[in-house]
């Protein structure tokens, strides 16, 4: 069993939706990362959180740290919001270092 | 843009050999992450290097090593080379701590 789990693994919306993914995890954690890669392969960092809500623009993050669940929320979807969304989770790996482990990533399709 | 460098973007070598990928952080970064990216396994975290020193180690094999170099740029040297060697190896610098990662656009190696 994946230590980080994403649901939808694929999505496909019409412009303008409001869109909802998921990241579950089983290991204790001291922040979280959402990630967007294009199909060029560039990995982006959206979010990094460890309590709440952060919001940028038109994407939402938020974490529940006793439930061990982050979702990620963007509004009034657009075709270019199209990409590969990729949660992460960053643990101790050591005095002073951390290390994350991902998800398998959701593929998000916006259509027109 | 987020600073950090990689080099080459591309790299075709074959089963055998030996190929050496080079970062350079975001200018003031101390850490240099690097992961592999392949169609089966998704993202895998590989090595964490931190002022010179390596901090971390996730999922890499023995013909794998890394280093950091005084002026902060990282190589990672790969040996032996197969066929499942065939991914994206992406780069990621920090500040450390609770600094969050930026990648760079990543190298795609492919093995003949």
């Amino acid at each position: 069993k994946n230590e980080v789990e994403q649901s939808p693994q694929n999505l496909t919306a019409q412009e303008g939706e409001f869109i909802t993914i998921n990241c579950s995890y089983s290991v204790g954690i001291s922040a979280l990362h959402w990630l967007q890669q294009h199909p060029g392969g560039g990995i982006v960092s959206l979010f990094m959180l460890s309590s709440g809500k952060k919001k940028h623009g038109r994407l939402i993050a938020t974490i529940n740290i006793q439930e061990k669940h982050s979702s990620l929320h963007i509004t009034a979807s657009h075709p270019r919001d199209s990409a590969v969304y990729i949660c992460a989770v960053r643990s101790r790996s050591g005095a002073g270092s951390y290390q994350l482990t991902f998800g398998k990533g959701t593929k998000l399709s916006v259509i027109p | 843009d987020s600073g950090v460098t990689q080099t080459p973007k591309h790299l075709i070598t074959a089963t055998g050999q030996r190929v050496t990928l080079r970062c350079s952080p975001r200018s003031g970064d101390l850490s240099v992450y690097w992961y592999q990216q392949s169609l089966d396994q998704g993202l895998q975290f590989l090595i964490q290097y931190y002022n010179g020193e390596e901090r971390a180690k996730g999922n890499i094999l023995e013909r794998f090593s890394a280093q950091q170099f005084p002026d902060l740029h990282s190589e990672l040297n790969l040996s032996s080379l197969e066929l499942g060697d065939s991914a994206l190896y992406f780069c990621a610098s920090s500040g450390g701590g609770d600094q969050p990662q930026h990648f760079g656009d990543g190298t795609r190696l492919s093995i003949l």
